[in-house]
């Protein structure tokens, strides 16, 4: 049982390339959540997905596309990397969006020089 | 908008004791309020989660209570191990669905 699964887990970009990060979940859950966390802030939300079909913006979302591919998959793209999007990205998946658990990937380390 | 703070943001303790960590938060229709521990290189794992119909939840040696009222909660963790070291978050799930996590506190239990 992988739970959530993130790739890559390392990856360093150029200014202005573009990249996907993917993740994949195997608990059947509807909901799905992208997170950056830098020092001192916690975990902020980029986008959500509450169930398969929809996404919406989180508290941070500039910058960003996201992709529910399937119940199990939600993508996220950055399609111009600046190095302010430094950062370490989870991806984390729920049975419903609110008072529920959430299950965390082991996160995507990302440099943009 | 809606945020959670947490304190301290660093706590060293000695093994065997106890250690607490605090949160606020802003949004009084709150009604659920997980903590996640984060250990080195890996994602937050969810370890005691409360609702708000509940005043205190325990699991072993940890426990989290609730003040509704003063919209506050918080973590006990008793008899501390080592393997306790890592970075700790709360949260609060706020009226729009959504989860605020607070800052993280990094606590270190001293052999």
């Amino acid at each position: 049982n992988a739970g959530v699964t993130q790739t890559p887990k390392f990856q360093v970009l150029k200014t202005g390339q573009s990249m996907t990060l993917q993740c994949a979940q195997d608990m059947n859950h509807n909901s799905m959540y992208w997170y950056r966390q830098d020092p001192g802030m916690g975990l902020r939300l980029i986008y959500y997905s509450a169930s398969e079909g929809t996404t919406d913006k989180g508290e941070v979302p500039n910058g960003y596309n996201v992709s529910r591919l399937n119940k199990r998959e939600f993508s996220l793209r950055l399609e111009s990397a600046a190095p302010s999007q430094t950062s370490v990205y989870f991806c984390a998946s729920s049975w419903v969006l609110g008072n529920q658990p959430q299950h965390f990937g082991d996160g995507t380390r990302l440099s943009i020089l | 908008g809606e945020n959670v703070e947490q304190h301290p943001s660093t706590l060293s303790v000695q093994e065997g004791d106890s250690a607490v960590i605090k949160c606020t938060y802003s949004d009084s229709a709150s009604n659920y309020f997980p903590w996640y521990k984060q250990e080195l290189g890996k994602g937050p794992q969810l370890i005691i989660d409360i609702r708000s119909n509940v005043g205190e939840k325990k699991d072993q040696r940890i426990a989290v209570t609730l003040n509704k009222t003063a919209k506050h909660f918080s973590l006990h963790i008793t008899e501390t191990q080592p393997e306790d070291s890592a970075v700790y978050f709360c949260a609060a799930k706020t009226s729009y669905d959504k989860v605020i996590f607070g800052p993280g506190t990094s606590l270190s239990v001293i052999p």
